[in-house]
């Protein structure tokens, strides 16, 4: 079946710096990359959908200044949180859709925990 | 917009008992369905989906049949085991590469 690997699986970074989270597809194309942010027990919040060699649209209220998508490959795209606060302390989580659309479905990563101190 | 609604949680049960998480969904048009598992400090997987009315899905002992008059996705399993502890997600999608809308999520425990 189709995987996504997503790394690293938890990250401690101090205030002021950036940290960059991959998500790879292994065997399939993912031509949409949608990342996520999970805060303790709630659901997934989007953040922003990604095509393959376009710019990311972000959701309402996301800065996208600092939560740089690329998704320049079709097995590959990278989140990075740039000058992380401690409250961009979070779960974030990856889903790539490949381009048939329906064959794999949504596939998700296996999640990085971001500690910012 | 499109919305989903599932029970809130926890929801605790006994080994072997049965297990129902009902979720609603709002939606135009004639969305696909799934139920995701969560667990502990890992990503979700996709346990089950349907993409049009009346499809069941099924997969490891549980099943969801798509209810387009009541709008629901229930997820079902009539014996639980402890592996089955996790987060449960209904979630939907509204046309081919469109995004995905998730439930509140529902944690279960197993209790052996």
């Amino acid at each position: 079946g189709a995987v996504v690997s997503q790394h690293p699986s938890w990250v401690i970074c101090k205030s002021g710096t950036s940290v960059k989270i991959e998500c790879r597809s292994l065997d399939f194309q993912a031509t949409t990359m949608f990342w996520y942010r999970q805060f303790p027990k709630q659901s997934l919040m989007l953040m922003a959908t990604s095509n393959e060699g376009s710019k990311a649209t972000y959701e309402q209220g996301v800065e996208k200044d600092k939560f740089l998508i690329n998704h320049a490959s079709l097995t590959l795209s990278t989140l990075t949180v740039t000058s992380a606060h401690p409250e961009d302390s979070s779960f974030y989580i990856c889903s790539a859709r490949d381009e048939f659309g329906d064959l794999y479905g949504y596939t998700f990563g296996s999640g990085t925990r971001l500690t910012v101190v | 917009g499109n919305s989903v609604t599932q029970m809130e949680g926890p929801v605790t049960l006994s080994e072997e008992a049965f297990l129902t998480i009902n979720c609603t969904y709002t939606a135009t048009g004639y969305p696909s369905l799934f139920w995701y598992v969560q667990y502990p400090g890992e990503g979700l997987q996709l346990l089950l989906k349907a993409t049009k009315a009346d499809d069941k899905g099924s997969n490891k002992g549980f099943e969801a049949t798509y209810r387009k008059e009541t709008t629901s996705f229930h997820l079902e399993k009539g014996s639980v085991q402890v592996s089955d502890s996790a987060v449960y997600f209904c979630a939907l999608s509204g046309a081919a590469g469109n995004k995905l809308t998730f439930g509140g999520g529902t944690r279960v425990l197993v209790k052996p």
